[in-house]
């Protein structure tokens, strides 16, 4: 089956630190991988997606490129703000017909210091 | 706004009592889905639906009902609600697709039993 590892958090970061959340996957076929945001007290928000291997998918100064020798999908930013604290989810989907299923991973809780 | 709107925001309910979470769409989305967020879970996969009158089961279904009689409604019945049921539920959209294609959330239903 399909799934998403994330690293174990939370992670605590001083202001212009610089972030790497990693993520490995396993997917039956092709997948494409995204990473979305979920800021204190909203929804889900596309941060960033990538469709095919070495793909770089970017947003806001953040990166991740889609590794298939490594199967891995790992989040960067070279200088986080105050602002970017929130959790941080990495998942994929594998294209199955008319379907759009994500397969999340557990997230990240991101809290970045002045 | 365009979006997906969930209501209600709160809910506490006693064990044993029915309800109904009730989500909305404007943006002609055909794809339609519940999930569950728990603390160290990630987000789970409910159910969900590819267009009106079509809905299939998620990763977790057990205890809930979906039914999707336009496109624009997809509501979520817990029918005997348990302690277990207790979570943040989000409803998602997107168009019917490739397994590319974005999700775009609502801003979450916080549900207690108690």
């Amino acid at each position: 089956g399909n799934s998403v590892t994330q690293m174990e958090g939370p992670v605590t970061l001083s202001e212009e630190a610089f972030l790497t959340i990693n993520c490995t996957y396993t997917a039956t076929g092709y997948p494409s991988l995204f990473w979305y945001v979920q800021y204190p007290g909203e929804g889900l928000q596309l941060l960033l997606k990538a469709t095919k291997a070495d793909d770089k998918g970017s947003n806001k100064g953040f990166e991740a490129t889609y590794r298939k020798e490594t199967t891995s999908f790992h989040l960067e930013k070279g200088s986080v703000q105050v602002s970017d604290s929130a959790v941080y989810f990495c998942a994929l989907s594998v294209p199955t017909g008319a379907n759009s299923k994500l397969t999340f991973g557990k997230g990240i809780t991101l809290s970045v210091r002045p | 706004n365009a979006g997906v709107t969930q209501t209600p925001k709160f809910q506490v309910l006693k064990t044993g009592q029915s309800m109904t979470l009730q989500c909305a769409q404007d943006m002609n989305h055909e794809y339609m889905s519940w999930y569950r967020q728990d603390p160290g879970m990630g987000l789970r996969l409910i159910h969900y639906s590819v267009g009106a009158g079509i809905t299939d089961q998620g990763e977790v279904p057990n205890g809930y009902n979906v039914s999707r009689s336009t496109t624009e409604d997809f509501p979520l019945r817990l029918l005997s609600a348990a302690p277990s049921q207790t979570s943040v539920y989000f409803c998602a959209s997107s168009y019917a697709n490739s397994g590319a294609n974005v999700l775009t959330f609502g801003a979450g239903s916080r549900l207690t039993v108690l």
